[in-house]
């Protein structure tokens, strides 16, 4: 049984920039959630994907989006990249979209914009 | 709106101290409350989990305990090591929620010294 992976680990881009950060959700998981960490913070959630669909949504804005595929993988993209941006972005995968405390993370990828 | 207050870091300790790291939480619904543990250079791990009132999470030797009346869940061990060294997250679910987000608090950073 593999984990949630993530990559890439790290990642510098510049202000203005599109970025795109990927997961792989754990084998039997059909949700995966995105959270956004910021030095010293707690995570954030940025959305949720279910099935394919976006489940919901934290307070982000609209060029914070989102993919999830068939196999439930997923994709964050950023568009228009801000230096408040830079973070440690954390994928979570569980097997049903509720109680996410059954939730499993990634190891996170540490984007830097510069 | 659901909300988790921990207290502030950070926490430095000798081997064998008793640690204790407060947490209080605000929410609309029924939550299930959760400590999650975060190495350096790691994600997330569920450390222990509580969903229900006197519940008692444990584990490795930390224990939680769910108190609706004083809507607190404040992680707990008697003899802390050095590789208890780490960043700890107090977090909650509402349980009567279709979409379960985590919410965290802010993190408290735990230094154990030899």
């Amino acid at each position: 049984e593999t984990g949630v992976t993530q990559s890439p680990t790290h990642l510098i881009k510049t202000r203005g920039q599109q970025v795109t950060l990927r997961c792989s959700s754990q084998s039997g998981h059909n949700t995966v959630s995105w959270y956004q960490q910021a030095l010293g913070q707690g995570p954030q959630f940025i959305f949720q994907y279910y099935r394919e669909e976006e489940n919901g949504r934290g307070n982000f804005p609209p060029r914070f989006s989102g993919l999830q595929f068939p196999n439930y993988s997923s994709e964050l993209n950023v568009n228009a990249l801000e230096l408040d941006d830079s973070a440690l972005y954390l994928c979570a995968s569980s097997p049903g979209q509720v109680d996410q405390g059954e939730a499993f993370f990634g190891q996170g990828t540490r984007l830097t914009v510069v | 709106g659901d909300s988790v207050t921990q207290m502030e870091g950070p926490v430095t300790l000798s081997e064998e101290a008793f640690l204790t790291i407060n947490c209080t939480y605000t929410a609309t619904g029924y939550p299930s409350l959760f400590w999650y543990v975060q190495y350096p250079g790691e994600g997330l791990q569920l450390l222990l989990k509580a969903t229900k009132a006197d519940d008692k999470g444990s584990n490795k030797g930390f224990e939680a305990t769910y108190r609706k009346e004083t809507t607190s869940f404040h992680l707990e061990k008697g003899s802390v090591q050095v590789s208890d060294s780490a960043v700890y997250f107090c977090a909650l679910t509402d349980r009567g929620s279709t979409l379960g987000r985590l919410y965290f608090g802010r993190g408290t950073q735990l230094t154990v010294w030899p």
